[in-house]
């Protein structure tokens, strides 16, 4: 299976900061890379398919980049409603997640 | 608006078997491949099974795999995930998930909102 590598596991940052999160793959997975936020007690909500693509209804300060084995989340100016847990997803063989950073504000 | 709402989890014995339903509406459940995404408390998400959306392509964690069997029936919207010989570690909420559009990037789109399943004597 493929591993995926977040980092960090967790910070801590001020409203309206840039805040970037990296996600390693242990090979290659082009472009097959979600990014997902999830709020203590919700279910996980897509933010990012494809590496870089937006999903529809979610906030332009997120952004997805990177491709190959190393991607990364930027969340441009940090609002109180970020503060959530955030997992990268592989979708290049079977499916395999992040372990997860937690952002706190 | 698109709701999954499953249902099925509850208390079991080390052993024992639970059948999990999700159904879906608000969008062509049909024409998605759907999953089942679970998550253990206070852990990381694990994806669990695949089917797609004419049942023709079906996957499984190897953790599961030879003891789960995920199911769907498009006439009603629903998805199902058959679990066998539970064990301890298969306590966790589970997710019934629709994927993106058939033909594009291949993501989960569509959350339910959780069942939980607990393993234990």
């Amino acid at each position: 299976d493929i591993q995926m590598t977040q980092s960090p596991s967790s910070l801590s940052a001020f409203v309206g900061d840039r805040v970037t999160i990296t996600c390693r793959a242990s090979q290659s997975i082009r472009m097959s890379l979600n990014w997902y936020q999830q709020r203590p007690g919700k279910a996980p909500k897509l933010l990012v398919y494809a590496a870089s693509t937006l999903q529809s209804g979610v906030p332009s300060r997120f952004s997805g980049s990177g491709s190959g084995t190393d991607f990364s989340l930027t969340i441009s100016s940090l609002q109180p409603e970020d503060s959530a847990t955030y997992y990268c997803q592989q979708s290049f063989s079977i499916w395999t997640f992040g372990q997860g950073t937690k952002v706190e504000i | 608006e698109v709701q999954l709402v499953e249902s099925g989890g509850g208390l079991v014995k080390p052993g024992g078997s639970l059948r999990l339903s999700c159904a879906g509406s608000g969008f062509s459940f049909s024409s998605r491949n759907m999953n089942w995404v679970r998550q253990s408390p206070g852990k990381g998400l694990e994806w669990v099974s695949s089917i797609s959306s004419a049942s023709t392509y079906i996957n499984y964690a190897a953790s599961v795999m030879g003891r789960f069997t995920i199911s769907r029936d498009n006439a009603n919207n629903s998805l199902y995930l058959q679990m066998h010989s539970l064990r301890d570690e298969d306590t966790a909420v589970y997710y019934c998930v629709s994927s993106g559009p058939v033909g594009t990037s291949a993501y989960l789109v569509y959350w339910g909102q959780g069942t939980l399943v607990t393993v234990s004597s």
